[in-house]
Formats: structure tokens, sequence, C-alpha cells
């Protein structure tokens, strides 16, 4: 069963606009959640996280909202810019501990 | 330079000849996992330490096994690979607990191809 859940693929998205990436879980412990990027032929890398106490974690052009009662999450990217393009992470944790459990992925495409 | 590496980076094998991948982290992170990439499966987790002498099976241990001797190291040893081992492997670390507890460094990945 999957715990978190990224459901589009892929998105598309003009530079300069905003892109929103979605995320959803099921387990009701995890209380901790991040988002990591990857570009191909490297490893992932850590981008923002937020935890279950706060409902937005701001960093630079990147924002991170949870909605706990939906079990959902997002990332807004604004503005967006080709160098964003790369596959998008969802992972959540639950109890301070360190073992994540990974959605599928967002491959975010940027245009120019 | 903070990092986890991981050797080698490109491995082709064929079926049932053992091979290990080696892990390491210069971070002091008592917390190590491995990881596989499948295209359309995203990132599981295979096994994980949380300290040395401590490993625990992660969501697809079948087929894998770790050590951690040492804090710094986490080697992925295939006794006997199969094609459906065909994938891109990552290593990551972290602190247990606290801070940044939850906040892994991957390493750049290892694909293996086993014909």
């Amino acid at each position: 069963d999957q715990q978190v859940k990224q459901n589009s693929p892929s998105l598309s998205v003009q530079e300069g606009r905003i892109s929103i990436l979605n995320c959803d879980y099921t387990n009701s412990m995890f209380d901790y959640f991040l988002w990591y990027k990857k570009y191909p032929a490297e490893g992932p890398t850590f981008l923002i996280s937020i935890s279950s106490i706060k409902d937005k974690n701001e960093d630079g052009r990147f924002t991170v909202f949870l909605n706990k009662s939906a079990k959902h999450l997002s990332l807004h990217i604004v503005p967006s810019q080709p160098g964003d393009s790369a596959v998008y992470f969802c992972a959540a944790s639950e109890g301070g501990y360190s073992t994540l459990t990974f959605g599928k992925g967002t491959m975010l495409l940027v245009s120019p | 330079e903070a990092q986890v590496t991981q050797n080698p980076r490109y491995l082709i094998t064929v079926t049932g000849k053992k091979l290990t991948v080696t892990c390491s982290q210069n971070m002091n992170h008592e917390y190590m996992s491995w990881y596989r990439q499948d295209p359309g499966l995203g990132l599981r987790q295979i096994y994980y330490s949380m300290n040395v002498e401590v490993t625990d099976k992660g969501d697809v241990p079948e087929g894998y096994k770790v050590s951690r001797k040492e804090k710094r190291n986490f080697p992925l040893i295939l006794e006997s690979p199969s094609p459906n081992q065909t994938s891109l492997y990552f290593c990551a670390s972290s602190p247990a607990q606290g801070r940044g507890s939850n906040e892994q460094f991957f390493g750049p990945g290892t694909r293996l191809t086993v014909l």
C-alpha cells in the first residue's frame, strides 16, 4: 500500500509562472514532510521540509503547504526557472526518526 | 567537503556473480540507508542502519545483504544477482535523531545492470 502518493508523473510549466507539485499521504502518524529534487545522473538533494505543527514553510522561491486534515501537501515554485526542471520527490517520516517514505516522483519541465 | 560516496558508479554483471557496492560518508552520521529507484516506482528502501552493528530491512530487502561494521561505511551486497535487480541504487545518510535527522544526504548513485 502506497503511503505517499504523487499522482502527477509529470508537469510542464512556462518560465516565470508558478509550479505546483502535489503530494498526498495516508499514514496519519507522519509528522515531518520533505521535498527532494533530483537531476539526471545525480542523487536526490534536499529542498525544503515542513513539520506537522506548521502549515507553511518558505525558502526563497520555494514554499511548502501542509493540510493535515486533507493529508495533503504541495510545493509551490515561484517564479519557475528552466534550472528547476528535475524530478521532485515528496517524502514523509514519523516520530523524529530518520526513515523516509518516498512518493514516486513528479518530473517538472520548465520551458523558456 | 561533506559527502556520501558510492563505488562503482556503473556496473554491468551477469546473473549469479556476487557483487558489492560500497558506500561511505564523512559526516559522522549514525543513520545510513540504501534505496533503489525504478521507473514508475520512485525510491524504495532496501535496508537501513541506525548505527554500527544495527541493521534493519526496508521495503524491498529480498536478494540483498548489508553490513555496518564501521560508522562511515555501509556496503550493499548482492550474493546472487538476478536481472530484476537491474536498477539505480542510492546510498544515503543522516543523523539518527534530533536536528537534521530527517534530511538525508544522498550519494551520486550506482547504475547496476544484471544480464
